[in-house]
This record gives structure tokens, C-alpha cells and sequence, in this order.
């Protein structure tokens, strides 16, 4: 079945400890997205790739990095995790931008001790 | 500033009875509405939508219902079933409306509909 995949389920990291949270989807979506959603809160979008065009939102904050280095894949890298940092990372696909429906990954769950 | 809004963080419905879910949004350049729902460990799983050139869009026991004077639209489901007990986000996109054509999500109202 055509899917996103996020790994880990769970990842525990120490503060300011550099972490990667990985996603890879096999439905070939030209785009490829990052939200971040704590407790009680919306999904906040981090920033998406339009194949390869990289797009920050405005109030994403630097200590957050993202790579995808093929269409398959796409990494987000924490540099100093802080305790409010500790949320559920979502991963997404849309076939374009703008296309509506998002096929979301399971999410990774992110601990900061 | 929140530009999509649900404001009931919670819901409880008895099994066989609607279930009405509200959203609100402040954008009016906002064109297409999703609703979301999510069960505990999952990731959003898509539901339904509706186009802005639309006031009503079905499917099966769900309904959307979109106010674009109002900005507001809404989910029935009719009837509950305990199987939809989960969290359900309403989102927004729309290509001028500031955000690229990507989703603005709501805070989610969790659902629980007992047997």
C-alpha cells in the first residue's frame, strides 16, 4: 500500500542533544511537508519542499533544519532541542501544492529530557 | 492569530444520534475546506471536503456544510457510531490566501460517542 512512513514512532533525545526524525512516502508526491502540533494545539506548519524548492514558514525557528535529498525521503533535523521542542512531529504528502488532501504519516513523538 | 477555529475542545453524543462539529475562519481568501480525523497514535486521516463554489458535499454519514458569508462550516455525522470517537481537525487552504495553497489546521475538537 502506497503510504508516508515516519520513523521513529517515539524518540527521546537530550536537551540541546542534535536529533533527526526521518519520513519517506512511496506515492510519489511532488510535495512534502513538516508540521508540529503540541498538546491542545493545531498542527503548526514548519516548512514544506516543492520537489526539491525548499519553502521556511515565516516564524519557523532556526534550530530547525530540513533536508530531503529525494523524492522518497525527508528528514527533520532538531540542532539544540529544547524542553519546548518536546510535540508530535507530522509528516505529509500532497500530490501538488495547494492539491487539498494531505496523506499524513503516523506521526514521531519527541521526548526532550 | 488563529485564522482556523474550532471552539468546542470536546463533544459527547450518544450513539445513533448527529453529531455536529463547527469550525470557523477568518481568511476569506480561504477556498477549500478539509476536515480531518485522528485517532490516539495515528496520524490525520482525511474525511471530506468541500470547495468553496459549494455549500453542501455528502458522503455516506457525513455531511460538510460551508457558510461563506458566515465563515463557517460544519460536519454531521448522522448516526454516530462509537467508532467515530477521535479528534476532528477542520482545515484551510487557498492558493492566495496567504498560506501557498497549504492546509491551516484548527485546534481539533475530540469526539466521544458512547454506546
Amino acid at each position: 500500500d502506497a503510504m508516508v512512513i515516519q520513523n521513529p514512532r517515539y524518540q527521546v533525545t537530550q536537551f540541546g542533544k542534535p536529533v533527526t526524525l526521518s519520513c519517506s512516502q512511496t506515492l510519489n508526491h511532488n510535495v512534502m511537508y513538516w508540521y508540529q502540533q503540541k498538546s491542545s494545539q493545531a498542527p503548526k506548519l514548519l516548512f514544506h519542499y516543492y520537489d526539491k524548492d525548499f519553502n521556511n514558514e515565516a516564524d519557523t525557528p532556526d534550530n530547525f533544519q530540513s533536508r530531503r535529498p529525494n523524492t522518497s525521503f525527508c528528514f527533520l533535523d532538531i540542532r539544540s532541542p529544547g524542553l519546548g521542542d518536546a510535540a508530535m512531529y507530522l509528516c505529509a504528502t500532497s500530490r501538488d501544492r495547494g492539491a487539498g488532501g494531505y496523506t499524513f504519516g503516523s506521526g514521531t513523538r519527541l521526548t526532550v529530557v | 492569530d488563529q485564522q482556523v477555529k474550532q471552539n468546542s475542545p470536546s463533544l459527547s453524543v450518544q450513539e445513533g444520534r448527529i453529531s455536529i462539529l463547527n469550525c470557523d475562519y477568518t481568511n476569506s481568501m480561504f477556498d477549500y475546506f478539509l476536515w480531518y480525523k485522528k485517532y490516539p497514535a495515528e496520524g490525520p486521516t482525511f474525511l471530506i471536503s468541500i470547495s468553496s463554489i459549494k455549500d453542501k458535499n455528502e458522503d455516506g454519514r457525513f455531511t460538510v456544510f460551508l457558510n461563506k458569508s458566515a465563515k463557517h462550516l460544519s460536519l454531521h455525522i448522522v448516526p454516530s457510531q462509537p467508532g467515530d470517537s477521535a479528534v476532528y481537525f477542520c482545515a484551510a487552504s487557498g492558493i492566495d490566501g496567504g498560506s501557498q495553497g497549504n492546509l491551516i489546521f484548527g485546534k481539533g475538537t475530540k469526539l466521544s460517542v458512547k454506546p
